[in-house]
């Protein structure tokens, strides 16, 4: 079967960093993508990986190693309203999308 | 860009009614269209995958005749939740896909059903 596994909670510090990983065992793979989503809200769309390596965004970046069926978000000095879940989904060899069940990190001051 | 809208973004309606909410592609054409439910501090479970003109394929589990999908045109998909019950309250979620499978999908900003 296909599975997406994430930490359920984490909790971090203001200013801090924080690494939340994702691993993954799908049928085939066609990218693996994070989304944030805050209490309430739809999700939206962080960071793409297709290719092994770490893509960086501003205070995002995202790493990924498909040897592995491993990536990681990384979330640098850390602000209170990153206070959110972040999902992990690989898309699979027919183009769906699998989600992992959402890492809900917790900032405190 | 990347714009997806949903309408309404919270309803409230009584056991047996039908609900229908819209889910528009703003500023992009959508050749294909998700529909998801989320309930409570769980994942989101997609319901079913509309390609514009042609019958939705819903997952297993979902009752097609239930939830209705209608993709009339590369930018508005509807999912009409027919004689809603209490345990239908859940947050709908549409995303829309631009182009070629292998991009990212844009959401919309979600529904709120509440069925009494």
């Amino acid at each position: 079967g296909q599975n997406i596994d994430q930490p359920t909670e984490m909790t971090a510090t203001e200013g801090a960093i924080v690494q939340i990983n994702c691993t993954y065992q799908t049928s085939g793979f066609n990218g693996l993508f994070w989304y944030q989503q805050h209490a309430g809200e739809a999700p939206t769309f962080l960071s793409y990986n297709v290719l092994d390596g770490l893509e960086e965004k501003g205070r995002f970046s995202s790493f990924l190693s498909r040897s592995k069926g491993y990536s990681y978000l990384l979330l640098k000095e850390l602000q209170m309203k990153d206070s959110a879940s972040y999902l992990c989904a690989v898309m699979d060899s027919n183009y769906q999308l699998i989600w992992g069940a959402g890492t809900k990190l917790i900032i405190k001051p | 860009g990347a714009v997806v809208s949903q309408h309404p973004s919270r309803v409230i309606c009584k056991s047996g009614t039908s609900v229908k909410i819209e889910c528009r592609s703003l500023d992009f054409q959508a050749t294909t269209m998700f529909w998801y439910r989320q309930f409570p501090k769980q994942s989101l479970m997609l319901m079913a995958t509309s390609n514009e003109g042609s019958k939705a394929t819903y997952e297993q589990g979902v009752e097609k005749d239930k939830f209705l999908i209608n993709h009339a045109s590369l930018t508005l998909s509807t999912l009409t939740v027919t004689s809603a019950h209490p345990e239908d309250s859940s947050f709908y979620i549409c995303s829309a896909r631009p182009g070629t499978p292998g991009e990212t999908q844009y959401f919309g900003p979600g529904t709120r059903l509440l069925v009494l």
